[in-house]
């Protein structure tokens, strides 16, 4: 999988919107880009994904450059709820080996969102 | 519909003793996935497992590591003679198809004393 660079921490203001970037400059045309978070003592969260065209959901939208080599996350409205670790992952679609459907994460960026 | 469910939560093991950690994966998922994460670290995978079959192991230990999931019943993480050094929180993950999006439990606490 690709290798992705995340800062390793964030600050936000309650309300406002929070924007996570992610480099992921090597990616290749068949690994999409996931992006899971981490609350404290509890299991990741999935958040969104995509391979190249912007996505929203309930919870964030997620813009793909058009070169695909980085990404930003955004959290429209963030709530103190929203305090968590953030990972940026990107995942092959499909592999004739051993490693498809594995998720590997790295260090993330550690956002706190202030009142 | 109920999301994946580890247990015990927590666990407590003298070195030496066995420990097993169950998952029952979402309703209609037959992919699980096996994370750890050690104290202040990240996740780190340990195995992939579709109904009776493992597929990638790759993140494994080599001794005292085994991972099942069989026909009928949960998915069991088993180590065998543990050590203060496999003291983590055990992450479970499921989907449905292998390129679907993982779900994951809220993990089980193992502390080796």
């Amino acid at each position: 999988d690709a290798k992705t660079t995340q800062p390793p921490s964030m600050d936000c203001a309650e309300g406002r919107a929070a924007n996570l970037p992610c480099n992921h400059s090597t990616i290749s045309g068949n690994e999409y880009v996931y992006w899971y978070r981490q609350i404290h003592s509890q299991g990741p969260q999935y958040i969104i994904h995509g391979l190249k065209n912007n996505e929203t959901n309930e919870m964030a939208s997620l813009i793909i450059t058009e070169d695909r080599k980085s990404s930003t996350l955004i959290l429209p409205h963030a709530t103190l709820r929203d305090t968590a670790v953030y990972y940026c992952i990107v995942r092959v679609v499909n592999a004739g080996g051993t490693s498809y459907g594995k998720l590997t994460f790295g260090q993330g960026t550690i956002l706190t969102v202030h009142p | 519909n109920a999301g994946v469910m580890q247990n015990p939560r927590h666990l407590v093991r003298r070195r030496g003793q066995e420990a097993r950690l169950r998952c029952s994966p979402m309703k209609g998922h037959s992919h699980v996935y096996w994370y750890r994460q050690l104290p202040e670290e990240g996740l780190k995978f340990m195995v992939y497992l579709q109904k009776e079959n493992i597929i990638d192991e790759s993140g494994m230990p080599k001794e005292r590591f085994s991972a099942e999931f069989p026909k009928e019943g949960p998915s069991i993480l088993r180590i065998q003679q543990v050590v203060r050094g496999d003291s983590a929180a055990y992450f479970c993950a499921s989907s449905p198809r292998s390129f679907s999006p993982l779900h994951f439990g809220n993990g089980t606490r193992l502390t080796v004393t």
